[in-house]
């Protein structure tokens, strides 16, 4: 069964340093989507950076990339440079391969705080 | 700029009373998606709609049901309101034209059942 682990349940991080995310993911579908999303205190679900499963480069967004490792089932979210305005939630997810309709499979989740 | 509205962000509802979630979608998007969270489960999926009247089940639809009357409205319903579907609902839409796929949500409804 598709699954995505997050095992960090909360991260701190000094303002303007990087930060990594960990996300591992199970399938044995070929073709997959995976994506980030934020979700500061306001509840609202905000989508940060996607990476195809057979994308030949690591995916990147501004301030944010994917460290995508196709052999270990891991996709990365490192943040750099990190603003106050990061701390939040944040979500991996996975495109289930099959039943289309793009219905995501998220993981726990992981508590972001930057500190000044 | 692209918009997915829910109704209300905070309700109380008391057990057995029957609760709409509204959701409005003003992209055209043909899905449609209703995620309940809960600390430490992240989201999962109650139901879908792939087009108007059309819905399918999600991982979690027990207690729940949906109504898709028009293309940028669904609807969640609780029939009989339980102390265990106090939770955060997000609404999401997507278009399979879309460039990565991405769903786009709304900003969360938090219902409290006493």
């Amino acid at each position: 069964a598709q699954k995505i682990t997050q095992t960090q349940p909360g991260m701190f991080v000094q303002e303007k340093e990087a930060v990594t995310l960990d996300c591992t993911y199970d399938t044995s579908d070929p073709s997959y989507g995976l994506f980030w999303y934020k979700q500061p205190s306001s509840g609202e679900m905000i989508f940060l950076i996607y990476q195809g499963s057979y994308d030949q480069q690591n995916a990147t967004e501004g301030r944010y990339s994917l460290n995508f490792q196709k052999a270990r089932k891991s996709a990365n979210l490192v943040i750099s440079a990190s603003q106050l305005g990061d701390s939040a939630m944040y979500f991996c997810a996975m495109r289930r391969p099959r039943g289309g309709y793009n219905k995501l499979i998220f993981g726990a989740g992981t508590r972001l705080a930057v500190h000044p | 700029d692209v918009k997915v509205t829910q109704s209300s962000r905070y309700l109380v509802k008391r057990t057995g009373e029957k609760v709409f979630l509204e959701c409005v979608q003003d992209m055209d998007h043909e899905n449609m998606f209703w995620y309940r969270q809960d600390p430490g489960l992240g989201l999962r999926l109650i139901y879908f709609s792939y087009d108007v009247k059309m819905k399918e089940k999600g991982d979690i639809p027990e207690g729940y049901s949906v109504s898709r009357e028009k293309k940028e409205r669904f609807s969640l319903i609780l029939e009989s309101a339980s102390t265990n579907q106090t939770s955060m609902y997000l609404c999401a839409s997507f278009t399979s034209t879309g460039r990565t796929g991405e769903l786009f949500f709304g900003e969360g409804s938090r219902l409290t059942v006493l």
